[in-house]
């Protein structure tokens, strides 16, 4: 079954300052992944996503993601840190398996707050 | 891309009594689901509905408590029945826009309050 992990509940960075968010993932076949954020009171955005190809991706809002496969690792990050950028991000992963997809199963999220 | 809306965006319903919510999408999807984030969590997916099918359910949820309509191919609901305070959550609507690209489209939620 797949699954997905991102070990820390909150990450605290002060403006200005690189940022980390974690993920680590578990499938049977080969993963797609995706970086997703949730503002206040808001449904979820799309952010990037890695399904083949280079393992850095970039997307939305000046974020990367880089994909680790012998660490089942998809970190999210950006070099500079903005305010508006504290929001809760999650990470998902869907299992492509068989020639099909599998369901779409999120990470539990991490609340990003930035500091000015 | 796809522009999805839900109504309602929030309610705050009595114990006892059913709720459904809708979702339209501004172009024919194949593959709609429905999730809930319940107070402080993740994601959960409830079901995947597909137009012209019954709809498919995870574990844990089942089309008595969570009955899905899928008519066409830009329109779902969801209905919440017999609600209790543990069903307080927001359920959100989302849309595969293609088998090949990965990635769900998000609605921006219904937010329901159970008292």
């Amino acid at each position: 079954a797949q699954s997905v992990a991102q070990p820390e509940d909150q990450v605290n960075v002060a403006e200005g300052n690189p940022l980390t968010v974690k993920c680590t993932y578990s499938v049977s076949g080969n993963p797609y992944l995706f970086w997703y954020v949730q503002y206040p009171n808001r449904g979820l955005q799309f952010l990037l996503k890695y399904i083949t190809g280079d393992n850095l991706v970039k997307g939305s809002y000046g974020f990367e993601a880089e994909f680790n496969k012998s660490q089942t690792s998809f970190h999210l990050k950006k070099p500079s840190a903005l305010v508006s950028d504290s929001a809760l991000y999650f990470c998902a992963v869907r299992d492509f398996y068989g020639g099909s997809q599998g369901n779409l199963i999120f990470g539990k999220g991490t609340k990003l707050s930035v500091k000015p | 891309s796809a522009v999805i809306s839900q109504k309602p965006s929030r309610d705050i319903c009595q114990r006892g009594t059913s709720l459904t919510i809708q979702c339209q999408v501004d172009s024919q999807v194949t593959m709609m689901f429905w999730y809930r984030q319940q107070p402080g969590q993740s994601l959960t997916l409830i079901a995947t509905a597909n137009q012209g099918s019954e709809a498919t359910y995870e574990s844990g949820f089942v089309i008595d408590k969570f009955p899905i309509s899928r008519p066409n191919l830009t329109f779902s609901t969801l209905t919440v029945s017999n609600m209790s305070p543990e069903d307080s959550s927001i359920y959100l609507c989302s849309v595969d826009t293609s088998e090949y690209t990965g990635e769900l489209f998000f609605g921006e939620g219904s937010r329901l309050t159970v008292l």
